[in-house]
C-alpha cells in the first residue's frame, strides 16, 4: 500500500530533551516536507526536501533540523526541544516539487514538550 | 506572497442539506488550489485539485470545487451532506509563477458539523 509512515504518533518529553522524528514513504517521490499544526494556525511548513541531500527551510525552522540521505525517509530533529513546539507533526511527500502534484500525507505525531 | 483565507472557523448543516465550504486566494500568478480533509485523530486526506481547465472540479466522496477566478475563490461543494462529513477542511494553494514557488500555503481550516 503506497503510504507516508511517522513514527512515533505520540510523545511527551521534557525541555532540552533531544528527539528524532522519523518519516518514511513508499512511493519513490522526490518531494518531501514536514508541517506543524497547531490550533488557529492551520498547517505551516517546517522545512521542505526537494531530492536527496537538497533541504530548504519552509515558514517555521526555527528549533528544527532535517536531513535527507534516502529518498524514502526524512527525519525531523528537534535538538533542544522547548515546550512551544509541543504540536501535532504531519510529514508529506509527492512525485517531484512541481505545483501540480498533489502532497500525500503521513498519520501525524502529536508531541508535547513539558 | 500566495494566502488562503478560509472565512468561516466553523459551518453547520444539517444532514441532506447541501454545503459549501468557502475558500478564497490570493497568488501572484495562476493557482493550483487543493482541498484537504481531517477527520479526528488522521491525517490529512486529499479531496481534489484545480490545476486547469474545467472549473468546476470533481473529487472524493461526492465533493467538487468551483473555481471562480473573478472572485479568486475555490469553494467546496456537496449536494447532499451525510454525518459522516463532519471533520476539519483545510483550502491550500501553490502559486505557479517563480522559482522555488514549492510552497504549499494552507487556510486555517474550516470545521463542519453535519447534524443528524
Amino acid at each position: 500500500e503506497a503510504q507516508v509512515t511517522q513514527n512515533p504518533r505520540y510523545l511527551i518529553t521534557v525541555t532540552g530533551k533531544k528527539l528524532t522524528v522519523t518519516c518514511s514513504q513508499n512511493m519513490n517521490h522526490e518531494y518531501m516536507s514536514w508541517y506543524r499544526q497547531d490550533p488557529g494556525l492551520g498547517l505551516r511548513q517546517i522545512y521542505y526536501s526537494m531530492n536527496v541531500e537538497v533541504t530548504d527551510k519552509g515558514d517555521v525552522p526555527e528549533g528544527y533540523k532535517v536531513s535527507r540521505k534516502e529518498k524514502r525517509n526524512f527525519p525531523l530533529i528537534l535538538e533542544s526541544p522547548s515546550p512551544n513546539q509541543t504540536s501535532l507533526y504531519f510529514c508529506a511527500s509527492s512525485l517531484s516539487p512541481r505545483g501540480t502534484d498533489t502532497q500525500y500525507f503521513g498519520p501525524g505525531t502529536r508531541l508535547t514538550v513539558l | 506572497a500566495q494566502s488562503v483565507a478560509q472565512p468561516e472557523d466553523q459551518v453547520n448543516v444539517a444532514e441532506g442539506n447541501p454545503l459549501t465550504v468557502k475558500c478564497t486566494y490570493s497568488v501572484s500568478g495562476n493557482p493550483y488550489l487543493f482541498w484537504y480533509v481531517q477527520y479526528p485523530n488522521r491525517g490529512l486526506q486529499f479531496l481534489l485539485k484545480y490545476i486547469t481547465g474545467d472549473n468546476l472540479v470533481k473529487g472524493s466522496y461526492g465533493f467538487e470545487a468551483e473555481f471562480n477566478k473573478s472572485q479568486t475563490s475555490f469553494h467546496l461543494k456537496k449536494p447532499s451532506a451525510l454525518v459522516s462529513d463532519s471533520a476539519l477542511y483545510f483550502c491550500a494553494v501553490r502559486d505557479d509563477s517563480g522559482a522555488g514557488s514549492y510552497q504549499l500555503t494552507f487556510g486555517k481550516g474550516t470545521k463542519l458539523s453535519v447534524i443528524p
